[in-house]
C-alpha cells in the first residue's frame, strides 16, 4: 500500500517560516491535500491539488509538491497555527486508495 | 451551511456491533462522494471507508475490510457505517467527511464533529 512518511514534529519561532514535507514514491503524480487539526477539533482543509487554498484560508499557507515529496509551508507563522498537519492523497492504483500522511506536530515557539 | 452530525458512538464489547450515523444538510447530499474517517485516541487520522454519491462504488481500509459496511440514504440525506465484530483497535473518534468536489474523490471540505466509540470489556 501507498505510504506517505511526514515527520513527527516542526518547531518554529513567531514570523518564520515552516516547512512541513510529505514523502512517497513518486508523489508528483498524484493530487496532495493538507489539512490542519487543533486538539479537540476536527480537521480543517488548508490546502488542496498540491498548491490551491480554499476560500478563507490565509495566503501564508502555501504547497508545493515534485518528485518524491510535497511541501505545505506557512509564512510568518503565528501562534494560531500550532497543530498537527496532514498530507492526504488518492491512490487510484489501490484496493483500499486513501492515504493520509502520519502527520506533524508543528510547535510554535 | 454544510452540517455534518454523527450520531451512534459509544461503549461495546469486544464482538460487539454499531451503527454510525451522519445526517447531512445545507448541501445535495446525492450529489456528493462521503467518507469516514477514525481517529484513535492520541494518533493520526486513519481512513476508514469511502461511498459513492449514488452507492455504486465503496472502498474500505485493509483494517476494517470484512468486517464495516458504509451505506447511504440519499432520501434521508444519511450516511452509515455498520461496524460488527468490533475489536479493542477500532476505539476511535469516527468522523464523516464530505468530498470538495461532486464527482471527483477528496479533498474533503467539511467534515462532522466525530463520535467516539469505545471498545471495551
Amino acid at each position: 500500500s501507498y505510504v506517505l512518511t511526514q515527520p513527527p514534529s516542526v518547531s518554529v519561532a513567531p514570523g518564520q517560516t515552516a516547512r512541513i514535507t510529505c514523502g512517497g514514491n513518486n508523489i508528483g503524480s498524484k493530487s496532495v491535500h493538507w489539512y490542519q487539526q487543533k486538539p479537540g477539533q476536527a480537521p480543517v482543509l488548508v490546502v488542496y491539488d498540491d498548491s490551491d487554498r480554499p476560500s478563507g484560508i490565509p495566503e501564508r499557507f502555501s504547497g508545493s509538491n515534485s518528485g518524491n515529496t510535497a511541501t505545505l509551508t506557512i509564512s510568518r507563522v503565528e501562534a494560531g497555527d500550532e497543530a498537527d498537519y496532514y498530507c492526504q492523497v488518492w491512490d487510484s492504483s489501490s484496493d483500499h486508495p486513501e492515504v493520509f500522511g502520519t502527520g506533524t506536530k508543528v510547535t510554535v515557539l | 451551511q454544510v452540517q455534518l452530525v454523527e450520531s451512534g458512538g459509544g461503549v461495546v464489547q469486544p464482538g460487539g456491533s454499531l451503527r454510525l450515523s451522519c445526517a447531512a444538510s445545507g448541501f445535495t447530499f446525492s450529489s456528493y462522494g462521503m467518507h469516514w474517517v477514525r481517529q484513535a485516541p492520541g494518533k493520526g487520522l486513519e481512513w476508514v471507508a469511502f461511498i459513492r454519491y449514488d452507492g455504486s462504488n465503496k472502498y474500505y481500509a485493509d483494517s476494517v475490510k470484512g468486517r464495516f459496511t458504509i451505506s447511504r440514504d440519499n432520501s434521508k440525506n444519511t450516511l452509515y457505517l455498520q461496524m460488527n465484530s468490533l475489536r479493542a483497535e477500532d476505539t476511535a473518534v469516527y468522523y464523516c467527511a464530505k468530498d470538495q468536489f461532486s464527482g471527483v474523490i477528496l479533498p474533503f471540505d467539511y467534515w462532522g464533529q466525530g463520535t467516539l466509540v469505545t471498545v471495551s470489556s
